[in-house]
């Protein structure tokens, strides 16, 4: 159970190209999920936190302009990379946690951004 | 100081080796303790979860909580190649956020 899928798993294209990630709980419902960024060999940086039929809590030093976030269902949260750079170029990755009680996050298996 | 504290490695062991991973903390409030595996471009896969001090077991895992050093460990039995990965522990926040530590990268050797 408590399995977390994230979509693409690769996206490469041109810069100035808005790009769209997916994550979805296949089998629980999340009120919450979160969004990560990780560099190479780096630990993750928690960029936004996603809640259900609210706006998104960014955080600092995160462009919320840039990183658009929409949790439109208890299922689905999706993140899109605006006008997007050679700088923006990453592993992104999504996590997320069961409604009820002191749950842990589990994660999709993230997004491999090249930008060009 | 750091809220989290990993040592990042590398740790390299020969195979069947007991692998011993550790992370300290500065926030005696918390509560929650998880270890994570992240294999090389994949997302991190939940290990283990505990939230009181003392051991839990799940099979060749073992995931250790002291609340009063403000250390947590986890140890692997019989570690095999398959265990090659980035370990990462994980504390919850007052905010249900997750607090990570630097991850330490594992290599088990035939």
């Amino acid at each position: 159970g408590a399995v977390v899928s994230q979509h693409p798993s690769r996206v490469i294209c041109k810069s100035g190209t808005s790009v769209k990630i997916e994550c979805r709980s296949l089998d629980f419902q999340a009120t919450t999920m979160f969004w990560y960024r990780q560099f190479p060999k780096q630990s993750l940086m928690l960029m936004a936190t996603s809640n259900e039929g609210s706006k998104a809590t960014y955080e600092q030093g995160v462009e919320k302009d840039k990183f658009l976030i929409n949790h439109a269902s208890l299922t689905l949260s999706t993140l899109t990379v605006t006008s997007a750079h050679p700088e923006d170029s990453s592993f992104y990755i999504c996590s997320a946690r069961v409604s009820q009680g002191n749950q842990p996050q589990h994660f999709g298996d993230g997004t491999r951004l090249s930008i060009l | 100081q750091k809220e989290v504290e990993q040592d990042p490695g590398p740790l390299s062991v020969p195979e069947g080796a007991i692998v011993s991973l550790n992370c300290t903390y500065s926030n005696s409030a918390f509560q929650y303790f998880m270890w994570y595996r992240q294999y090389s471009r994949k997302g991190p896969e939940l290990l283990m979860y505990t939230y009181s001090s003392g051991n839990k077991e799940d099979g060749r895992f073992t995931a250790q909580v002291d609340k009063s050093s403000k250390y947590i460990s986890l140890f692997i039995r019989d570690s095999q190649p398959s265990d090659s990965a980035t370990y990462l522990c994980a504390i919850k926040s007052g905010y249900n956020k997750l607090i990570f530590g630097a991850g330490t990268r594992l290599a088990v050797h035939p």
